[in-house]
């Protein structure tokens, strides 16, 4: 069974990056869409992008001025990077597995929380 | 981006009661709409995708209808163990989009 497991800093500066990384485990990386959501307080669920196993990426024209996605293979990770961050930023970050039949999500991690603060 | 409405935002109702969840798309999205289940500090849940089609695992009592900008989400018998928050979210145009969300609860 395939699990995901986001990790992350907890706490970031205003103005500063956030880096995060996906672990995947006990299933391939091939083939299949890998996402980036959030859910901010008392907010909807937003998606953020996601990366195919090839390389593409797409955006969330919400955050594509602020946001990389990317994939290290070797190391089975998928990373999100989101730059100049405020404490709007602050959220629960989900990474997901899927593809375009099961609408990008049929596994997900149970998130990592974080919170921009200075 | 397409608007997604849940109604309503939360609800209580007795174990073993049918619970019934709607959604509704701001522009038609054919069947491509899946249903999650969100417990705190869990994992996300897939439910339903393409609208109908019940995700592996899910139990039975769990099921959706609907197509282009209508769908609903159907608990046939509550559980204990169905309290938490579904979210519905459409495919059929970037970017993904969620509903706002409808907590479940038991009286």
């Amino acid at each position: 069974q395939v699990h995901l497991q986001e990790s992350g800093p907890g706490l970031v500066k205003p103005s500063e990056t956030v880096s995060l990384t996906c672990t995947v485990s006990g299933g391939s990386m091939g083939n299949y869409y890998w996402s980036w959501m959030r859910q901010s307080p008392g907010k909807e669920l937003e998606w953020i992008g996601f990366i195919h196993w090839s390389g593409s990426v797409n955006y969330n024209p919400s955050f594509e001025s602020r946001v990389t996605i990317s994939l290290e293979t070797s190391k089975n990770q998928i990373s999100l990077k989101l730059h100049s961050v405020t404490a709007a930023d602050t959220a629960i970050y989900y990474c997901a597995r899927g593809d375009d039949s099961s609408g990008y999500g049929d596994h997900w991690g149970q998130g990592t929380l974080v919170t921009v603060s200075s | 981006d397409v608007q997604m409405t849940q109604s309503p935002s939360s609800l209580s109702a007795s174990v073993g009661d049918g619970v019934t969840i709607s959604c509704q798309a701001s522009q038609d999205i054919g069947t491509s709409l899946n249903w999650y289940q969100i417990k705190p500090r869990n994992a996300p849940k897939l439910l339903i995708y393409d609208a109908s089609l019940l995700a592996s695992g899910v139990p039975s009592r769990f099921s959706g209808r609907g197509s282009g900008t209508h769908f609903t989400l159907t608990i046939t018998s509550l559980q204990p163990e169905d309290v938490a928050t579904y979210h519905c979210q459409q495919y059929d145009n970037l970017p993904l989009t969620f509903g706002g969300g409808t907590k479940v609860d038991t009286k």
